[in-house]
């Protein structure tokens, strides 16, 4: 089965961009999703096929795509960004979520 | 606009089922994919399983798909998930989770505790 793969933390400076990593067998050929989740909430959706922001989501938030890794981007990051962060792809009529990343502003 | 309303915590005993239900509203129901969703305490997400509401048919990870039962009352709008032979790992919060293939709505979640 398909495996993404997440760093289990990453650390930013306030004002920053923090940059997590979505690592994929062959990863640029699926869309990949990515949310936010914040303690004792639902996730939230940030970005959408690879690079699209959802209705509401600040501009600060990008996403990429290549090769066999994505990214999720933050830029000038706020405290109000320390969360959970997964990435998400459709592979084979199954959903697979990366293990998350926990972003921490320093 | 879209919602999703779960139903509430649950406590069971190992062995048993569980029964954790999610009532659509803010549009047509056999129109968007009803996922389930789970996350163990301090851990990641987990999917469990799909259900298209138009037809009832329904999709299950290879993990879940002996244990786990999904169905849907379009009278309500509402879809069910069902887990048989809990034991203490599936101690989890319980999302459903809207439309595909990326997760836009989101219920509040449901506790599902398992303990003797």
């Amino acid at each position: 089965s398909y495996v993404l793969t997440q760093p289990p933390s990453v650390s930013v400076a306030p004002g920053k961009t923090a940059k997590i990593a979505c690592g994929g067998n062959n990863i640029v050929t699926k869309s990949v999703h990515w949310y936010q989740q914040k303690p004792g909430q639902a996730p939230v959706l940030v970005v959408n096929f690879d690079s699209d922001r959802p209705s509401g989501i600040p501009e600060r938030f990008s996403g990429s795509n290549s090769e066999n890794s994505a990214t999720l981007s933050i830029s000038r990051v706020e405290a109000g960004d320390e969360a959970d962060y997964y990435c998400q792809v459709w592979d084979s009529g199954i959903v697979v979520f990366g293990g998350g990343t926990k972003l921490t502003v320093l | 606009q879209v919602q999703l309303v779960q139903s509430g915590a649950e406590v069971k005993k190992p062995g048993a089922s569980v029964t954790v239900s999610c009532k659509t509203s803010g549009y047509s129901f056999s129109t968007l994919y009803i996922h389930w969703v789970r996350q163990a305490p301090g851990q990641g997400l987990e999917w469990l399983g799909i259900l298209n509401p138009s037809d009832g048919s329904t999709s299950f990870s290879q993990k879940f798909q002996d244990r786990v039962t999904m169905t849907r009352d379009t009278s309500t709008s509402t879809v069910h998930m069902e887990l048989s032979g809990l034991r203490s790992e599936d101690t989890a919060v319980y999302y459903c989770a809207s439309p595909a293939p990326h997760f836009q709505y989101w219920g509040q979640g449901t506790l599902v505790t398992v303990s003797s």
